[in-house]
């Protein structure tokens, strides 16, 4: 089994639904991050939490919510998607490090390709 | 703002070359930069980790060097393979954006290796 894994895989859904993606790991790491890859954009960072009580917003958290329910899981909804929502989305983790500027090593699930009619 | 180029955005070899792929970044202020592979359809897969106190790190055929102050990485193969083709990342990681430990990605080079 993966270390990191996000359901549902692909996803097509319509304008104004909610969508969640759901990440869960079994590598026992605190820090947990949902990113963004378009094309011609790269990756990009929508959340991160570095532990259960910790959430905060990366670059492009508009338009997105998250939950930590546990240390292994981390989700991220989407309360009413768009068409330029349409992308691959990745969770990833990584291990705790002494500064919270250096994200360490970090390792990605398979991504949840979403799109939005 | 931190900006990662990776040049050249595609790169086509014949099997068993040694090669390598550059990676530039505009801010100098780095914790650490990532190398990592992405097969098509497939996540992101770490191949090495470069510190900031680190000149370079090595991982079977792979070798990635670091140089802060020129705002340069490469990661050379040796020996390619056609299992080496894939799109191949980098991403630094320090405070961007207002985001504590958020990487920067570059937007790849894709790579393919001819048998």
């Amino acid at each position: 089994d993966a270390d990191v894994t996000q359901t549902p895989r692909n996803r097509i859904t319509k304008t104004g639904k909610r969508i969640m993606l759901e990440c869960s790991q079994t590598k026992g790491h605190d820090r947990m991050y949902w990113y963004r890859q378009d094309p011609g954009l790269g990756l990009r960072l929508i959340y991160y939490s570095f532990d259960v009580k910790d959430i905060n917003k990366g670059e492009i958290s508009d338009g997105y919510s998250v939950s930590r329910q546990a240390q292994a899981k981390f989700s991220l909804s989407l309360e009413s998607a768009i068409p330029n929502q349409t992308a691959l989305y990745f969770c990833a983790t990584s291990e705790t490090s002494g500064t919270p500027y250096n994200t360490g090593e970090l390792f990605f699930g398979e991504g949840s390709r979403l799109t939005v009619l | 703002k931190q900006e990662v180029t990776q040049i050249p955005a595609a790169l086509s070899v014949p099997e068993g070359e040694n090669l390598v792929l550059n990676c530039s970044f505009t801010d100098s202020a780095i914790y650490n930069l990532q190398w990592f592979r992405q097969d098509p359809g497939k996540g992101l897969t770490s191949l090495l980790l470069i510190q900031s106190s680190q000149r370079e790190q090595t991982s079977g055929r792979l070798n990635a060097s670091l140089d802060k102050s020129s705002g340069r990485s490469t990661l050379y193969i040796a020996a390619s393979q056609p299992g080496d083709s894939a799109t191949y990342l980098c991403a630094v990681g320090g405070y961007y954006g207002g985001s504590q430990g958020n990487l920067i990605f570059g937007k790849g080079t894709k790579l393919s290796v001819k048998p």
